[in-house]
């Protein structure tokens, strides 16, 4: 069965400091991935998708993500973070064609 | 184009009672799903439709949940009677047909808190 696995619940930074939110999964399947972000009292909004190509994604706001299929990870960068960017952040595997397997969550909080 | 619609964006009712959340999804997208969040805890499926029909409902946590898609458009989830568990975060979304999740579009969700 696929997984996905958030190690950090909780990520302090400090403004304009680079930031990385760690993701990985397993599948024994192709995958594609997802990073989501929840700001507070909003839904939830892609950020960026890996479904195929080239390993690094650039998303919104300036985030990426690099697919690491020997690391089976999807790691979320950002190398200069702000005050807005306090949100959560989920990771997320397409399990069959429809159906999403997410991760528990890492909540990001920047500090002035 | 619209979004997805979700409503109510909060609801407090008390153990035993019916709640029904709706969702309205982009107008055009067959796949219609629910997910939900409880406290803590990872995002999780509860089913999908496509149209008016269960694809799969295999995430559905018990019978007290019913789901509905009269007419292909908007969907209803109904919870009765809910028990405190249910408490969490009801998300929707929807995609076209033939992308299936590699192009969601998530709902701003529902927030329910049984007390």
């Amino acid at each position: 069965a696929q997984s996905v696995t958030q190690l950090d619940s909780q990520v302090p930074v400090f403004e304009e400091a680079p930031v990385e939110l760690r993701c990985n999964y397993s599948s024994s399947v192709s995958v594609y991935l997802f990073w989501y972000v929840q700001y507070p009292n909003q839904g939830l909004q892609l950020l960026l998708k890996y479904l195929s190509g080239s390993t690094l994604v650039k998303g919104i706001n300036g985030f990426e993500a690099e697919f690491n299929k020997s690391q089976t990870s999807f790691h979320l960068r950002k190398p200069s973070v702000h005050i807005s960017d306090t949100a959560e952040y989920f990771c997320a595997v397409l399990s069959g064609t429809y159906k999403y397997i997410f991760g528990t969550g890492t909540r990001l909080k920047v500090l002035a | 184009e619209a979004g997805v619609t979700q409503f109510p964006s909060h609801s407090v009712i008390e153990k035993g009672q019916t709640v029904t959340l709706r969702c309205d999804p982009i107008s055009g997208h067959d796949n219609l799903y629910w997910y939900r969040r409880v406290m803590g805890k990872e995002i999780k499926f509860l089913l999908h439709f496509v149209k008016e029909s269960k694809q799969d409902e295999s995430g559905m946590p018990n019978n007290r949940f019913l789901a509905e898609r009269t007419g292909g458009t908007y969907s209803t989830l109904k919870v009765q009677p809910a028990e405190l568990e249910d408490s969490g975060v009801y998300f929707c979304a929807s995609s076209q047909a033939g992308t299936g999740g590699r192009d969601y579009t998530f709902g701003s969700g529902t927030r329910l808190t049984v007390v």
